[in-house]
């Protein structure tokens, strides 16, 4: 059964600071693997998308890896602002059944 | 990216009525939508599979006579939650997932409050 874990469960940093967010996977049969935005009481903003056989994707600021075989993705965010305080969500689609299996998120707070 | 509609965004309702969610794709046929809820602080746990035109598939656990789900067009997908009491209380996040890409886009979700 997969499971997604996301470390931090919560992180506070300073603005300006450079960021990462951790998330692994126990079963590495994947399809694809997101990394979302959710603000408070708010739905879901997919923030990057990285095929199984891609190693990273980038957009702006933020920058997401893939390590299929090790079970791991990371976010990076650069320069962090305080309009990136959110809490970010991992997903797994299986191969299996294209099913999203999710983290549980790292809530981040950036301090101005 | 498709674009998701889900109504109403938040719901405040007395113990033992229904409360009905609506999910619309706006801008595609999605024969295939998903229901998810979401506790506070945990992840989002997927309740039920809706197939246009064909009963949903529902999660292990998910009861399919409280939580009833009806996909009665190509853009609409509706979630009842019947006789709602407080522990049904929770955030519902509906998606469509595009058939070639396999990849689900997002309603706003509905937070729902039983008193």
């Amino acid at each position: 059964k997969q499971e997604v874990t996301q470390i931090p469960a919560a992180l506070s940093v300073p603005e300006g600071e450079n960021l990462v967010l951790n998330c692994s996977f126990t079963d590495s049969a994947i399809y694809n693997l997101q990394w979302f935005r959710q603000d408070p009481g708010k739905g879901l903003t997919s923030l990057l998308l990285i095929q199984s056989s891609q190693r990273e994707q980038t957009s702006g600021r933020l920058n997401a890896s893939l390590d299929k075989s090790s079970g791991r993705s990371t976010l990076y965010i650069a320069a962090s602002q305080p309009g990136d305080s959110a809490t970010y969500l991992c997903a797994v689609t299986m191969d299996s059944n294209y099913q999203l299996i999710w983290g549980a998120g790292t809530k981040l707070i950036i301090k101005p | 990216g498709a674009v998701v509609s889900q109504h109403p965004s938040w719901v405040i309702c007395k113990s033992g009525t229904s409360v009905k969610i609506e999910c619309r794709s706006l801008d595609f046929q999605a024969t295939t939508m998903f229901w998810y809820r979401q506790f506070p602080k945990q992840s989002l746990m997927l309740m039920a599979t809706s197939n246009e035109g064909s009963k949903a598939t529902y999660e292990q656990g998910v009861e399919k006579d409280k939580f009833l789900i009806n996909h009665a067009s190509l853009t609409l997908s509706t979630l009842t939650v019947t006789s709602a009491h407080p522990e049904d209380s929770s955030f519902y996040i509906c998606s469509v997932r595009t058939g070639g890409l396999y990849i689900q886009y997002f309603g706003a979700g509905t937070r729902l409050s039983v008193l």
